[in-house]
């Protein structure tokens, strides 16, 4: 199976902060890696797909790049309502799907 | 815009089981695959059950192979997991989610709990 692992786990921040989170697969995924946004109590939510591409109604802040094993999601300036928890998944194996542990994004 | 509520969770015994329903809305929903995926307290989130629009092919992550079983009528727009041998370690929020080829996981309910517990 293939594992996902994200780095770091927990990325102390402030408002107008660059942030990156980093999200490494045990095999070559090619670019079918989303990135997802869940905060406390609720769902999590879509966030980008294809590794780059953003979801409908994401502010372009964020963005996402990488292929094969090493992907990023990067927020150019972070904002108070991006202060959450940020998960990886893997969909390039169409049998099983493989999230990361999450990052969560708190206030320095 | 596409909608997944799911109901069915509750309080259940170890070794007990239990029916997790999803019912979608405002899409069609006998186009797309669904799947299930839980968050147990304080956890990160784990993909559990995958099936496609016509209910042909289905897939299980190996911690419920054998003891949950999916299901759908795409009829009554409804989503089913059927969960039996419940052990402590099944507690955890049950989403249920769209899940598309090449945009991945792009609908969630809003989750249902189920708590293993005697």
């Amino acid at each position: 199976d293939i594992q996902m692992t994200q780095s770091p786990s927990t990325l102390s921040a402030s408002v107008g902060d660059r942030v990156t989170i980093t999200c490494r697969a045990s095999q070559s995924i090619s670019d079918w890696l989303a990135w997802y946004q869940q905060k406390p109590g609720k769902a999590p939510k879509l966030l980008m797909y294809k590794a780059s591409t953003l979801e409908s109604g994401v502010p372009s802040r964020f963005s996402g790049s990488g292929s094969g094993t090493e992907f990023t999601l990067t927020i150019s300036r972070l904002q108070p309502d991006d202060f959450a928890t940020y998960y990886c998944q893997q969909y390039n194996s169409f049998s099983t799907w493989t999230f990361g542990q999450g990052t969560k994004v708190e206030v320095k | 815009e596409a909608h997944l509520e799911e109901s069915g969770g509750g309080l259940v015994q170890p070794g007990g089981s239990l029916r997790l329903s999803c019912a979608g809305s405002d899409f069609t929903f006998s186009s797309y695959s669904l799947a299930w995926v839980r968050q147990a307290p304080g956890k990160g989130l784990e993909w559990l059950s995958y099936i496609s629009s016509s209910s042909a092919t289905i897939y299980y992550a190996d911690s419920v192979k054998g003891r949950f079983t999916i299901s759908r009528d795409n009829t009554e727009e409804s989503l089913f997991l059927d969960m039996s041998s419940l052990r402590v370690d099944d507690t955890a929020v049950y989403y249920c989610v769209r899940n598309e080829y090449y945009t991945g996981m792009d609908v969630w309910g809003q989750g249902t709990t189920v708590t293993v517990s005697s």
